[in-house]
């Protein structure tokens, strides 16, 4: 079954910790894309990868970090620079003809 | 960067009527414009695309129409059915590279 998969699904963070989203995806995409949506707004984003160990900042990097060893894998961490990381957090992958795939998206909570 | 605006922000409509929903976007050189579908908790779904060499792109129910010199594109959904309900968000690209998001509208379709 192809697809692109976020985990966890939801995910609590302290005040102060980092914590890590994973996306993985087994479609053979080159490019991979990290989004943030907040209630009421479009998506707005943070990361993106055109191909495995490069990558480039989106528009709200700060306080965001990632990796792209891997095709299959481009994971997000959360660090406690960022201020207000409570959010849905979706992860997409795309083809070459620039259709996009999102998975179904982590929903990050401070507590 | 790329500025999408996306109206209306809600829209209801009664079961079988025809359903509109614009996106102007600000830079010339966006060349694919997606359309997205996203139910509660969900991730987007791609539900048509079109590009810039396109005026107009049908898929059933379901069209999108481009204009390039006024900057804006139009989802048209014909014959609305109860689970068209959902929040659809429309975006812009150049080249595939970033993609730019409208803050989405909310289709209600009352039966």
């Amino acid at each position: 079954d192809g697809g692109i998969t976020q985990s966890p699904k939801y995910l609590f963070r302290k005040e102060g910790q980092n914590v890590t989203l994973s996306c993985e995806q087994n479609l053979n995409h080159d490019a991979m894309y990290w989004y943030r949506q907040d209630p009421g707004q479009g998506l707005r984003l943070i990361y993106y990868s055109q191909i495995v160990n490069d990558f480039q900042k989106g528009d709200i990097a700060e306080g965001y970090s990632v990796s792209r060893e891997k095709k299959e894998s481009f994971p997000l961490t959360v660090t406690s620079a960022q201020k207000n990381p409570t959010a849905f957090y979706l992860c997409a992958s795309s083809r070459r003809d620039g259709r996009a795939f999102f998975g179904q998206g982590t929903r990050l909570t401070v507590v | 960067g790329e500025n999408v605006e996306q109206h209306p922000s809600t829209l209801s409509v009664q079961e079988g009527d025809s359903a509109v929903i614009k996106c102007t976007y600000s830079d010339s050189a966006s060349n694919y414009f997606p359309w997205y579908k996203q139910e509660l908790g969900k991730g987007p779904q791609l539900i048509i695309d079109i590009r810039s060499n396109v005026g107009e792109k049908k898929d059933q129910r379901i069209a999108v129409t481009l204009n390039k010199t006024a900057k804006h594109f139009s989802l048209h959904i014909t014959e609305t059915q109860p689970e068209d309900s959902a929040v659809y968000f429309c975006a812009a690209s150049i080249d595939f590279n970033k993609f730019y998001f409208g803050s989405g509208t909310k289709l209600n379709v009352k039966p």
